[in-house]
């Protein structure tokens, strides 16, 4: 079954403790991203990349690293996580074409106290 | 991706036929229109897409005027599980950085 899969699905932390949310696809997908959710601000996009190695910044990319090592894999990490980025995570992956569609992942809940 | 422009909500009766309309002035030739669908807590789902005159699918359908400047989300007779948020994205996907618009807020009453 074609499908993005993040864990873990819901992380309380401390603030300062460094964290890793993975994200692996199983569609061969190119392009791959991350994006949060928080209340009256929809989705924005934190990072992205297009290919194995290839990353960019998106619209909020402060406080997160990511890294493309493989193409299946596109972890984010919070080297040290502050209250601020308690939000809801979502990864995402695509083909690099004009009429593709984007997968999602089920979503990560992180509460950083 | 192109810039787009969609109502904030909308109310529904269960049964009506809902007609979301999102504007995109400066859609590119090569851009298609692709309209995806979000329950609360979870990821965005793809519903449909297109490039030009109409789409259909079995869960919506999709127009597309001639100058593709805007494109019109129809769902047919509405159920209260349709209650969900749309949002409309122009542009190829896989090329540069996506920003979501604010998307439809769907609200269907029983």
């Amino acid at each position: 079954e074609a499908q993005v899969t993040q864990n873990p699905r819901y992380l309380i932390t401390v603030t300062g403790k460094k964290l890793t949310v993975t994200c692996s696809q199983n569609m061969n997908h190119e392009y791959m991203s991350w994006y949060r959710q928080d209340p009256g601000l929809g989705l924005r996009q934190i990072y992205y990349s297009m290919n194995v190695e290839v990353t960019d910044k998106g619209d909020v990319p402060e406080g997160y690293k990511v890294s493309r090592k493989e193409k299946r894999n596109f972890p984010l990490i919070l080297e040290s996580p502050s209250p601020n980025q308690t939000s809801l995570y979502f990864c995402a992956s695509s083909f690099r074409d004009s009429n593709t569609e984007a997968f999602f992942g089920q979503g990560t809940r992180l509460t950083v106290v | 991706l192109a810039k787009t422009t969609q109502p904030i909500s909308m109310d529904s009766y269960e049964g009506q036929e809902v007609n979301i309309t999102c504007s995109h002035n400066n859609i590119a030739t090569n851009d298609y229109i692709t309209w995806y669908q979000q329950f609360p807590s979870q990821g965005p789902r793809f519903i449909i897409q297109g490039y030009k005159t109409k789409v259909t699918n079995e869960v919506a359908s999709l127009f597309i005027p001639a100058d593709r400047k805007s494109s019109t989300l129809s769902l047919p007779r509405v159920s209260l599980s349709d209650t969900a948020v749309y949002y409309c994205l122009v542009g190829a996907w896989g090329y540069q950085k996506v920003t979501f618009g604010t998307g439809t807020k769907l609200q269907v009453i029983p």
